[in-house]
């Protein structure tokens, strides 16, 4: 496609349920970021993929938060047994190689998740 | 760590009046980027902006440049000739060097920006 696509768009899910959040990068795009955004608040990052090197887990927020990808291509990020204050907007961003920092990063729409 | 600030939580403008956004960051490192991300309603994040550290010379696209003094690490967003469509949540952001952290974005709070007809 010709942008970052990510699905669901919205998800309610109840307290202590697992979720699964699909991000597809833009094609050639070998760099992919997941960011967190709290209502009302700016992004958080939570863990970025460079092809084949080892994630830079950092940004998450505990155990329970966990992301994969395959190759360059398709990005899933779960949260186990999910909690109210886990619900956020859940985007994602992918970027040509980043060489210096320059080049942009171009984010999906989100996933709004709730959680009951 | 990296810290970006913006202190003002809402902005409001006249449409074709000019408005400047305001944006501090706190960094140690000498080389890094600084963008302005515009969010509307749809949550897509849309970038309107972007100022290489190492450039002296002010960051101009169209309607929108910015204010960039490096030394008082103050990066501010002003928006000439004000349109409805300019209305939206504003994001700040910082990002380091793609050797340091893969370049990830470290965001501002936001401004949220309406204009008045």
């Amino acid at each position: 496609g010709a942008g970052v696509s990510q699905s669901p768009s919205n998800k309610v899910t109840e307290k202590g349920k697992d979720v699964e959040l699909r991000c597809d990068p833009i094609s050639g795009h070998t760099a992919l970021y997941w960011y967190r955004q709290r209502l009302g608040q700016g992004l958080e990052f939570l863990i970025y993929f460079q092809g084949n090197s080892a994630p830079d887990k950092s940004g998450l927020p505990s155990d329970r938060f966990s992301a994969e990808r395959t190759g360059e291509s398709v990005s899933t990020l779960t949260i186990q047994r999910t909690q109210q204050e886990d619900s956020a907007v859940y985007l994602c961003a992918s970027s040509l190689v980043p060489r210096g920092g320059n080049q942009p990063q171009h984010f999906g729409d989100g996933t709004r998740l709730s959680i009951l | 760590a990296q810290t970006v600030t913006q202190s003002q939580p809402e902005m409001s403008v006249q449409e074709a009046e000019t408005v400047t956004l305001s944006c501090t960051y706190d960094t140690s490192e000498s080389d890094y980027y600084l963008f302005w991300y515009k969010q509307p309603p749809s949550r897509q994040m849309i970038l309107v902006i972007r100022q290489e550290a190492y450039k002296q010379q002010n960051a101009t696209e169209n309607r929108f440049s910015v204010n960039f003094q490096k030394a008082a690490k103050s990066f501010s967003l002003k928006i000439s000739d004000s349109q409805l469509g300019d209305a939206a949540m504003y994001f700040c952001a910082y990002r380091t060097p793609s050797n340091n952290q893969g370049g990830k974005l470290i965001f501002g709070q936001g401004t949220e920006l309406s204009v008045k007809p």
